[in-house]
């Protein structure tokens, strides 16, 4: 069954502090990997995204994440959290082709100063 | 370049009353769907779209119908609400190929 599993529901770090937000997929084909960021009261913005080729890809907002195959985990990590990166963030997977299309339950983020 | 629209932002019914959420996108996209997302489940997938004409139920359709007379738009209708409907509802679409979801700025509805 294909699914996402973000088994973190809430982080708390302080700003200036690095972030690691963790994702697991089950996935019966080549998946496609997406991290969206959902603020509060706002819809869903797409970080980034990984197809193919280099396993560590750069997003926006100084974000990144690393596709580890043999792990099937695609985490996301940022250097130097900000107190504005506060927000839900929600691991995806799909096909490259069609509807298919499955999220994480989100991790919700609080950056403390 | 808008990208998805949706209205209303917010939206209060009472129990019974019916209505219809629209979403619009103008990026030409095949796929457009509709989320419901509620506190500590994420987002669920009620119906989506594959193209205009064409349409079908996800994980939690019950009460709800949707239709797709054009590519650009994709409504969502409560035929008779329910308090269990209180939600906020995202409208999002994807071209066929690659990329992700595009996602509108969600319809916050309570139904008391």
């Amino acid at each position: 069954a294909q699914s996402v599993t973000q088994p973190d529901i809430h982080i708390t770090v302080s700003e200036g502090a690095s972030l690691e937000l963790r994702c697991n997929y089950s996935y019966g084909a080549t998946p496609y990997l997406f991290w969206y960021v959902q603020s509060p009261g706002q819809g869903l913005q797409l970080l980034l995204k990984y197809f193919s080729g280099d396993t560590l890809v750069q997003g926006i907002k100084g974000f990144e994440a690393e596709f580890k195959r043999s792990q099937s985990s695609f985490n996301l990590r940022k250097p130097s959290v900000h107190w504005s990166d506060a927000a839900e963030y929600f691991c995806a997977v799909g096909a490259d082709t069609g509807n298919q299309f499955y999220f994480g339950t989100g991790t919700s983020l609080t950056v403390i100063p | 370049n808008a990208g998805v629209t949706q209205t209303p932002k917010f939206q209060v019914l009472k129990t019974g009353q019916s209505m219809t959420l629209q979403c619009a996108q103008d990026m030409n996209h095949e796929y457009m769907s509709w989320y419901r997302q509620d506190p500590g489940m994420g987002l669920r997938l009620i119906h989506y779209s594959v193209g205009a004409g064409i349409t079908d139920q996800g994980e939690v359709p019950n009460g709800y119908n949707v239709s797709r007379s054009t590519t650009e738009d994709f409504p969502l209708r409560l035929l008779s609400a329910a308090p269990s409907q209180t939600s906020v509802y995202f409208c999002a679409s994807k071209p066929d190929r690659g990329l992700g979801y595009t996602f509108g700025s969600g319809t916050r509805l309570t139904v008391v």
